[in-house]
């Protein structure tokens, strides 16, 4: 059971350059979150999806593009790639009907840099 | 004001500690409180989940939630140096599309 999986793991970008970010789950689940983790600032919420065609804005989702076209993808976009957006990447994933429907489930993170 | 506050730490105790990590929150709406656990280079992975106030063990773990005073905590008892990692507290309302919001993280080490 792979769960959450998040590619690339790492990738090195110049300012300005565009990327992907590409999260997959094979959970069946209806919620799916990316986040950015930065040092001494926690979790913060990019963007987020509640079902297949949909996305809603988080705390943070200027410079960031998301597109949920199959309900196992989310997909993660950066147009033109800044310093700021150095960070570790996380999407995760959740289920809705169920009585824990607030748990979300990890994958292992993108570290990405820009120079 | 931040609606999740977490005791930044880091802390450093020794093998067999009882270790006590603290988070307060703002919005009366929270009614799931979870812990995570987040290993160096790893994604966080679920520890403990609460509904409410109260407390609920899981081995030598234990989640405590005071909502009057909208207050939670985690309790490690025999703290080993497995434990050593960083800790998230999460919270969440009951009809927020699973969003939750998370607190800074409290960094762990046990040492031998």
């Amino acid at each position: 059971n792979a769960g959450v999986t998040q590619t690339p793991k790492f990738r090195v970008l110049k300012t300005g350059q565009s990327m992907t970010l590409l999260c997959a789950q094979d959970m069946n689940h209806e919620y799916m979150y990316w986040y950015r983790q930065d040092p001494g600032m926690g979790l913060r919420l990019i963007h987020y999806s509640v079902g297949e065609g949909t996305t809603a804005k988080g705390e943070v989702p200027d410079g960031y593009n998301v597109s949920r076209l199959k309900k196992q993808n989310f997909l993660l976009g950066l147009e033109s790639a800044a310093p700021s957006q150095t960070s570790v990447y996380f999407c995760a994933s959740s289920p809705r009907w169920t009585s824990k429907s607030n748990i979300q489930y990890f994958g292992a993170g993108t570290r990405l840099s820009v120079l | 004001q931040k609606e999740v506050e977490q005791d930044p730490g880091p802390l450093s105790v020794p093998e067999g500690a009882i270790v006590s990590l603290n988070c307060t929150y703002s919005n009366s709406a929270f009614q799931y409180f979870m812990w995570y656990r987040q290993y160096s280079r790893k994604g966080p992975e679920l520890l403990m989940y609460t509904y409410s106030s109260g407390n609920k063990e899981d081995g030598r773990f234990t989640a405590q939630v005071d909502k009057s005073s909208k207050y939670i905590s985690l309790f490690i008892r025999d703290s080993q140096p497995s434990d050593s990692a960083t800790y998230l507290c999460a919270m969440s309302a009951r009809t927020n599309a699973g969003k939750s919001t998370f607190g800074d993280g409290t960094t762990l080490t046990v040492k031998p």
